[in-house]
């Protein structure tokens, strides 16, 4: 089945220890993005790949960071996590975003920092 | 970089009866305009799109229109149906990314 793979799904941390959620995608996609979405604010882009080892920032970068060594796996991380990134997080893929094509969700990460 | 505004924030509807939400864009430069449509828990999942070289496009209760010239682009559902119940997000597509709107919550009265 062609699907967007977040871990964990539920996650409560303490300020400042580090943590990564990672995603996979079974797609063959060159593009994956991540997104945090928080109410009244839509969903709001963190960081993209187009492609492997090509990432950049999106529109709230500060306090993220991503690797995409290999072209199924995009982990988000956090090194020092504050109370501020509580949030709900989804990872997306599509095909080549240049194309304009179906971007697809992973089912959501729901993060807690204390 | 691009900015995309969406109305309203909530609609309630009568079953039955027609939904429509808005959205208008900053950037002259998106080309692809799709609608997630998010059940609660869930993941948002993609209902339509429309692409810039196309005015209006429709499948089934729904259907999207597209304005390039204002910068807007609407979503129209008809014979709502309780199962239309969710939030709806926007969204306007440049070479790098696709931006949001801050979505819509439609709810759908028996």
């Amino acid at each position: 089945e062609a699907q967007v793979t977040q871990n964990p799904r539920y996650l409560i941390t303490v300020t400042g220890k580090k943590l990564t959620v990672t995603c996979s995608q079974n797609m063959n996609h060159e593009y994956m993005s991540w997104y945090r979405q928080d109410p009244g604010l839509g969903l709001r882009q963190i960081y993209y790949s187009m492609n492997v080892e090509v990432t950049d920032k999106g529109d709230v970068p500060e306090g993220y960071k991503v690797s995409r060594k290999e072209k199924r796996n995009f982990p988000l991380i956090l090194e020092s996590p504050s109370p501020n990134q509580t949030s709900l997080y989804f990872c997306a893929s599509s095909l080549r975003h240049t194309e304009n094509t179906e971007a697809f969700f992973g089912q959501g990460t729901r993060l807690t920092v204390v | 970089g691009e900015n995309v505004e969406q109305h309203p924030s909530t609609l309630s509807v009568q079953e039955g009866d027609s939904a429509v939400i808005k959205c208008t864009y900053s950037d002259s430069a998106s080309n692809y305009f799709p609608w997630y449509k998010q059940e609660l828990g869930k993941r948002p999942q993609l209902i339509i799109d429309i692409r810039s070289n196309v005015g209006e496009k429709k499948d089934q209760r729904i259907a999207v229109t597209l304005n390039k010239t204002a910068k807007h682009f609407s979503l129209h559902i008809t014979e709502t149906q309780p199962e239309d119940s969710a939030v709806y997000f926007c969204a306007a597509s440049t070479w790098r990314a696709l931006t949001f709107g801050s979505g819509t919550r439609l709810q759908v009265q028996p």
